[in-house]
C-alpha cells in the first residue's frame, strides 16, 4: 500500500493564482515526520519543510504555507501568488521513527505556472 | 559547502557491465541512503545505512550492492547492469532518525 499519496499528477495555474498541492499519508506510528521537497527542472531535490507528528500548527514561510491535519492524515502545501519560478515537481515524504528513518515518497505533483 | 557529493553525474553503460556510483558527505551524518527516481514512481529506496559498518535493504535492492566502511562514504555498486536500471540515482544523508535528509545532485545512468 502506498504510504504517501499525491493524487494530483500535474497542475497548471496562471501566474499569481494560488495553488494547493495535496498530500495524504498512512502510518501506524505515533511518532513520524512529514516533509516537502521541490525538484526544479534542473533536477536537484530541495528541502522545503519538515514537521513532526506532535506539532499540528500550520506554518507559513513567505508565499508558502502548509496545513497539517492528523484527523485526515493530510499535509497540504499552498503556494500563494504563484510565480514562474515555482514551476517544479513537488514531493511529499513520510519518515517513521519505527523504521530506521526510511523515507517514503509520494509520486510527486508537477506544477506548471504559466506567465 | 560541499554537503552530499555524487559522482559521476552522467554515465552510459552497456548491459552486463558493472560500475560504482560514489557518494560522499562532509556533514558527519550517520544516516545515508540511495534512491532511484523513475518517471511516475517518485523516489524509491534502494539501500540505506544507519552508520559505518551497517547497511540494509530498501524497497528495490536487487541488482545493487553497498558498503559503508567510513561515515563519509556510501558507494552504490551495480553488479551487472540491465536496461531496467536506467534511472536517476540520488544519494542522501541525514544526521539521525527523523531528521531532514539532504540529497546529492543526482546521477543520470543509462544502460544500453
Amino acid at each position: 500500500a502506498q504510504k504517501v499519496t499525491q493524487a494530483q499528477t500535474e497542475i497548471s495555474v496562471v501566474e499569481k493564482e494560488d495553488v494547493t498541492l495535496d498530500c495524504v499519508y498512512e502510518t501506524r506510528d505515533t511518532t513520524y515526520y512529514l516533509f516537502w521537497y521541490k525538484q526544479p527542472p534542473s533536477g536537484e531535490l530541495v528541502f522545503l519543510i519538515r514537521r513532526n507528528s506532535f506539532d499540528e500548527q500550520n506554518e507559513i514561510s513567505g508565499r508558502y504555507s502548509w496545513n497539517f491535519q492528523k484527523s485526515t492524515s493530510s499535509f497540504n502545501f499552498t503556494i500563494t501568488a504563484s510565480q514562474v519560478v515555482d514551476s517544479a515537481v513537488y514531493f511529499c515524504a513520510l519518515s517513521e521513527a519505527g523504521t530506521g528513518n526510511q523515507f517514503y515518497f509520494g509520486t510527486g505533483t508537477s506544477l506548471t505556472v504559466i506567465p | 559547502n560541499a554537503g552530499v557529493t555524487q559522482t559521476p553525474k552522467f554515465q552510459v553503460l552497456k548491459t552486463g557491465q558493472s560500475m560504482t556510483l560514489q557518494c560522499a558527505q562532509d556533514m558527519n551524518h550517520e544516516y545515508m541512503s540511495w534512491y532511484r527516481q523513475d518517471p511516475g514512481m517518485g523516489l524509491r529506496l534502494i539501500h540505506y545505512s544507519v552508520g559505518a559498518g551497517i547497511t540494509d535493504q530498501g524497497e528495490v535492492p536487487n541488482g545493487y550492492n553497498v558498503s559503508r566502511s567510513t561515515t563519509e562514504d556510501f558507494p552504490l555498486r551495480l553488479l551487472s547492469a540491465a536496461p531496467s536500471q536506467t534511472s536517476v540515482y540520488f544519494c542522501a544523508s541525514s544526521r539521525t532518525v527523523g531528521n531532514t535528509i539532504y540529497f546529492g545532485e543526482g546521477s543520470w545512468l543509462t544502460v544500453v
